[in-house]
């Protein structure tokens, strides 16, 4: 079965401490993707990857930045942590086919609960 | 800028009956329709994806639809169970982004 696996499910960090949230997919996934959820905020997107090496800016990057040495890892990195930055982290993976014109389905993690203290 | 709206925030229905989830979206313009099940605390499991030229997909007890041109989808859930308990996630991928709906919790009463 494909996975993208999420390093951790629970985690608590201290307020200015350096936070490396970490993803991994077996699926050979070229597109890679960092949301947090809040609740009545929904989904939002941090940062996502379409190659190695290769990083975008989603809708609140600001705080965040990624890593992406390798094609199947994707790091999120909380350079100091923050309060406000204590959320549930989701990765994500897919794939497109540009040549057959289909973008496939995102496949999520099971989620990292970060708690910033 | 694509907003995604599901109707009803909330829904409770006996086990046993059918039930459908809506979904609507305001441009037209999308590669593909993902319904997703959250349960509380966990990340999120994909239960059907629909591509923009098809128009339902069938896994099991669940179908969806998909409508471009009104743009809307509905989820059709049969013979409800009390595990079908979650949150329900409609989202679209258009312009290479994917934006979610806002959500539809079910509660599956036995």
């Amino acid at each position: 079965d494909v996975k993208v696996t999420q390093s951790s499910r629970y985690l608590v960090k201290r307020t200015g401490e350096k936070v490396f949230l970490e993803c991994v997919q077996d699926m050979d996934h070229e597109n890679m993707f960092w949301y947090r959820q809040d609740p009545g905020l929904g989904l939002r997107l941090i940062y996502f990857s379409y190659d190695v090496k290769m990083k975008e800016k989603g809708d609140i990057p600001e705080g965040y930045s990624v890593s992406r040495e390798k094609k199947e890892r994707f790091s999120l990195i909380l350079e100091s942590a923050s309060t406000n930055q204590t959320s549930m982290y989701l990765c994500a993976s897919s794939s497109t086919s540009p040549g057959q014109g289909l973008h496939y389905g995102y496949t999520f993690g099971s989620g990292t609960r970060l708690t910033v203290v | 800028k694509q907003e995604v709206t599901q109707i009803p925030a909330a829904l409770s229905v006996p086990e046993g009956e059918n039930l459908v989830l809506n979904c609507s979206f305001t441009d037209s313009a999308i590669y593909n329709l993902q319904w997703f099940r959250q349960d509380p605390g966990k990340g999120l499991t994909s239960l059907l994806l629909i591509q923009s030229s098809q128009r339902e997909q069938t896994s099991g007890r669940l179908n969806a639809s998909l409508d471009k041109s009104s743009g809307r989808s509905t989820l059709y859930i049969a013979a409800s169970q009390p595990g079908d308990s979650a949150t329900y996630l409609c989202a679209v991928l258009g312009n290479e982004k994917l934006t979610f709906g806002t959500g539809t919790r079910l509660t599956i009463i036995p």
